[in-house]
């Protein structure tokens, strides 16, 4: 079975500072892999896929995330936040033959002023 | 419309009523999700509509869920005997092919269960 991990609860960063979040998974192919915002009264909005190629993919807003198969992690980066990127973020996992994703259970990012 | 629509926004539920949950997919959108979400978690897939043909209905947790999509476009949750544990944000989303390669997710509608 997939499973996806976020290690962190909660984040804190400044404006303008870097950000990464950690996402680890486990799957037994290569899977698909998706980061997803959610913020507050409002759907989730993906940022970025990976489903094979180039590991290192770019999203909206800014964002990119590296798949290291070795490592079986996709960590989403920003160089230079915003406050308007305060939310919550879902990593997630998917495999092809199947349907559904396996969402990890999310951090919260603050950005401070 | 534009984007993903679900209703009601917010429902509130005596233990034991049965409630029904709607979403307005995108217009075209071939296949439809439901996931629900507990507070704090991350979304935990219900089930799974291609056109209007259920493909996969894997995580519905019971017998007391159900779900229908007849004409291939709006599609309705129903939950019997509500329960404490149902109290969730049930979320659906949509996309235009046969995959998850870009869903598009509603509000929710945030269940309470009293």
């Amino acid at each position: 079975a997939q499973s996806v991990t976020q290690p962190d609860i909660h984040i804190t960063v400044s404006e303008g500072a870097s950000l990464e979040l950690r996402c680890n998974y486990s799957y037994g192919a290569t899977p698909y892999l998706f980061w997803y915002v959610q913020s507050p009264g409002q759907g989730l909005q993906l940022l970025l896929k990976y489903f094979s190629g180039d590991t290192l993919v770019q999203g909206i807003k800014g964002f990119e995330a590296e798949f290291k198969r070795s490592q079986s992690s996709f960590n989403l980066r920003k160089p230079s936040v915003h406050w308007s990127d305060a939310a919550e973020y879902f990593c997630a996992v998917g495999a092809n033959s199947a349907r559904q994703l396996t969402f990890g259970s999310g951090t919260q990012l603050t950005v401070l002023p | 419309g534009a984007g993903v629509s679900q209703s009601p926004r917010y429902k509130v539920a005596k233990r034991g009523q049965d409630v029904a949950l709607r979403c307005d997919p995108i217009s075209g959108h071939v296949s439809l999700f439901w996931y629900q979400q507990a507070l704090g978690q991350g979304p935990e897939f219900l089930t799974y509509f291609q056109n209007e043909a259920q493909l996969d209905k894997s995580g519905l947790p019971s017998d007391r869920f159900f779900a229908e999509r007849p004409e291939g476009s709006v599609s309705t949750l129903k939950i019997q005997r509500t329960q404490q544990e149902d109290s969730a944000v049930y979320l659906c989303a949509s996309s235009l092919g046969q995959g998850h390669e870009k869903l598009f997710f509603g509000s929710g509608t945030q269940l309470s269960v009293l």
